[in-house]
């Protein structure tokens, strides 16, 4: 059963705390993206994988760190320096490039106590 | 920079309706244009996807149209149903960059 998987669905962060999000594809693909969802904002890029070993911050790369170190998994990790990580967020995958139809995980719903 | 607009941000219509979602976007110099659907706190799921070289996608009930060099889309859907209520979202890839600049979406309720 091919997809996108993201755990945990919900994660509760406490001050000062770091925090991982896990991404896995079986989709045998290259490319693989983080994405933050706020309500009235839209989707916003926050790292991308193009191949293995290999990524890019996006448009809100502050106060997070991601690694690619299998082509099946890209977990985002977000640190005590993003003072605002209430949100929803998304991981996608796509066969090469972003030119490429995304599909997308279930998400996981980040809130701070 | 690349903007992409959504109108309306909310729609509400009887089950059977035909219905007509727009989308626009600033620059034209684009590579490919998506439509996605979204069930409330759910991901996404790829709907249609337009090559800047095609006019038109169909998947069954839906219709979606690109014209380039007005930076429009629509999504046409028929014959609208209450399971089709959900938010849809239309995202571009211009040229000079690889990644989706995503709208911020259309929420649509069909009411049986």
């Amino acid at each position: 059963d091919g997809g996108i998987t993201q755990s945990p669905k919900y994660l509760f962060r406490k001050e000062g705390q770091n925090v991982t999000l896990s991404c896995e594809q079986n989709l045998n693909h290259d490319a693989m993206y983080w994405y933050r969802q706020d309500p009235g904002q839209g989707l916003r890029l926050i790292y991308y994988s193009q191949i293995v070993n290999d990524f890019q911050k996006g448009d809100i790369a502050e106060g997070y760190s991601v690694s690619r170190e299998k082509k099946e998994s890209f977990p985002l990790t977000v640190t005590s320096a993003q003072k605002n990580p209430t949100a929803f967020y998304l991981c996608a995958s796509s066969a090469a490039g972003g030119w490429e139809t995304q599909y997308f995980g279930p998400g996981t719903r980040l809130l701070v106590l | 920079k690349q903007e992409v607009t959504q109108i309306p941000a909310a729609l509400s219509v009887p089950e059977g309706e035909n219905l007509v979602l727009n989308c626009s976007f600033t620059d034209s110099a684009i590579y490919n244009l998506q439509w996605f659907r979204q069930d409330p706190g759910k991901g996404l799921t790829s709907l249609l996807l337009i090559q800047s070289s095609q006019r038109e996608q169909t998947s069954g009930r839906l219709n979606a149209s690109l014209d380039k060099s007005s930076g429009r889309s629509t999504l046409y859907i028929a014959a609208s149903q209450p399971g089709d209520s959900a938010t849809y979202l239309c995202a571009v890839i211009s040229y000079n960059t690889d990644k989706l600049i995503f709208g911020t979406g259309t929420r649509l309720q069909v009411f049986p």
